[in-house]
């Protein structure tokens, strides 16, 4: 059974980033796909993006484009997510998920849902 | 800007059925948004209860289950416990990009 662990909280100040990173256990890490997901308090699910660890591909939404990093580390089935210039409004819980996919060199990769998530880690951000 | 529409609230009785709705702002949602329902209770991580659709998880109780139902995408509690009483966030997939309902909150009473 894949387990995702996550790093520990985190206080940041406005304008510097944040790295959580989440670990693998409990299967290959190169086989599949993490996607990162946030929730504000008392607020909803965001997507922020997600990686493909064995081509080591990234996808972000238009609004995270600019400030998002995501990237993972096979060696110790660890994949990262730093959030850059960091603002009051980031201040959430940071979530990592196993995300399913198939690929075919006719359609490429087709994400169609998530199975295992993270505990969560709480970013703080505040001055 | 795309939306994903859910139900704000809903209430059931113990041992009653309801169905939760997904809707897309971009049209009717069929099977190639590849729909996917969320649990979360307070203080918890979201649990994920079906996917791509209808699809449960092995630990998906077998009282949930999904479809599609007049354009939108569904979540039906069969028998509801009162544990069931929880915040449910759907997904639908654009291509590749994700993006999330605003959730049901779940009263069982």
């Amino acid at each position: 059974q894949v387990q995702l662990v996550q790093s520990g909280a985190e206080v940041k100040k406005p304008g510097s980033s944040v790295k959580v990173s989440c670990k693998a256990s409990g299967d290959t890490f190169s086989n599949y796909t993490i996607t990162w997901v946030r929730q504000a308090p008392g607020q909803g699910l965001e997507w922020m993006g997600r990686i493909i660890p064995l081509p080591h591909v990234a996808n972000y939404p238009q609004k995270f484009q600019d400030r998002v990093t995501i990237t993972a580390d096979k060696s110790s089935s660890t994949a990262s997510m730093e959030l850059n210039s960091l603002r009051s409004e980031d201040t959430a819980i940071y979530y990592c998920a196993r995300e399913l996919v198939d690929y075919s060199a006719s359609s490429g990769y087709v994400y169609y849902g998530l199975d295992v998530w993270g505990q969560g880690t709480t970013v703080t951000v505040s001055s | 800007q795309t939306v994903v529409t859910q139900e704000p609230s809903l209430t059931v009785s113990p041992g009653g059925t309801v169905t939760l709705t997904c809707a897309s702002s971009t049209g009717a949602v069929t099977s190639d948004y590849y729909p996917n329902w969320f649990q979360q209770k307070p203080g918890q991580a979201p649990r994920t209860l079906i996917y791509r659709t209808n699809n449960k998880h092995s630990w998906t109780p077998a009282r949930f289950s999904g479809s599609l139902l007049g354009g939108k995408a569904a979540l039906t509690l069969s028998a509801v416990q009162p544990e069931d009483e929880a915040e449910y966030y759907c997904l639908l997939y654009y291509g590749g990009l994700v993006i999330f309902g605003g959730g049901t909150k779940l009263t069982v009473l």
